[in-house]
């Protein structure tokens, strides 16, 4: 399917577990976004990535690893989840031309750590 | 600086009335202000976005007013319909960075 895919859609887990949350693209696009969605706060950057191999930190990176070995591949772990981190998160890719261009939002991740 | 400011965090509107919402920043070097709209269960969505050369975008019933001397803009929802429930998010960027700063949400009710 074309796109941008997140997998799994729905995931618990306890605290101190190791999650990897997935996401893929379909465009080439060369910049991808996770960002995490909480009452009150919004969406928050966590980590961004400018093409394969290159990767930096956003607002809220703290305890979150992001690799990206791949174009279409942006996958988000948790090294060892804590119940701060229950939330929902997104992934969003988008050209990688300059000029203000759309962020295209995947549909979400809903992570709840017990 | 790099906050963006959203109010209301909640609103709720009759069907057929305008439902506003603000959103207010401090970084100057802003140059890209879109309104993404979210559903239940959904990712979010690019609604309608404006750049600071203009003071005003209409696409449909849907308004951006923007006003850079007071560094403000506004998404104007005219004849709110029940299908326009839904969170709206207010983000700000500056396009040479590709990151977005999102306003913190306002969730919305039309009533039937």
């Amino acid at each position: 399917d074309a796109g941008i895919t997140q997998s799994p859609r729905y995931k618990i887990t306890e605290t101190g577990r190791q999650v990897t949350l997935m996401c893929h693209q379909t465009w080439s696009h060369s910049y991808m976004f996770w960002y995490r969605q909480d009452l009150g706060h919004g969406l928050r950057l966590i980590y961004y990535s400018a093409a394969a191999d290159i990767t930096d930190k956003g607002e809220v990176p703290d305890g979150y690893v992001v690799s990206r070995s791949k174009t279409e591949n942006f996958p988000l772990t948790l090294e060892s989840a804590t119940r701060s981190q229950t939330s929902v998160y997104f992934c969003a890719s988008r050209t990688g031309r300059q000029g203000p261009y759309e962020q295209y939002f995947g549909p979400g991740t809903r992570l709840t750590v017990t | 600086q790099q906050q963006v400011k959203q109010s209301p965090q909640s609103l709720i509107v009759q069907k057929g009335g305008i439902s506003i919402i603000n959103c207010a920043y401090e970084n100057t070097a802003f140059d890209y202000f879109p309104w993404y709209q979210q559903f239940p269960g959904k990712g979010p969505a690019l609604l309608i976005a404006i750049r600071p050369d203009v003071s005003e975008k209409k696409e449909g019933r849907f308004t951006i007013s923007f006003n850079k001397s007071a560094k403000q803009f506004s998404l104007h929802i005219m004849d709110s319909q029940p299908g326009d429930s839904a969170t709206y998010f207010c983000a700000a960027s500056n396009s040479g960075t590709y990151k977005y700063i999102f306003g913190t949400g306002t969730r919305l009710k039309v009533l039937a």
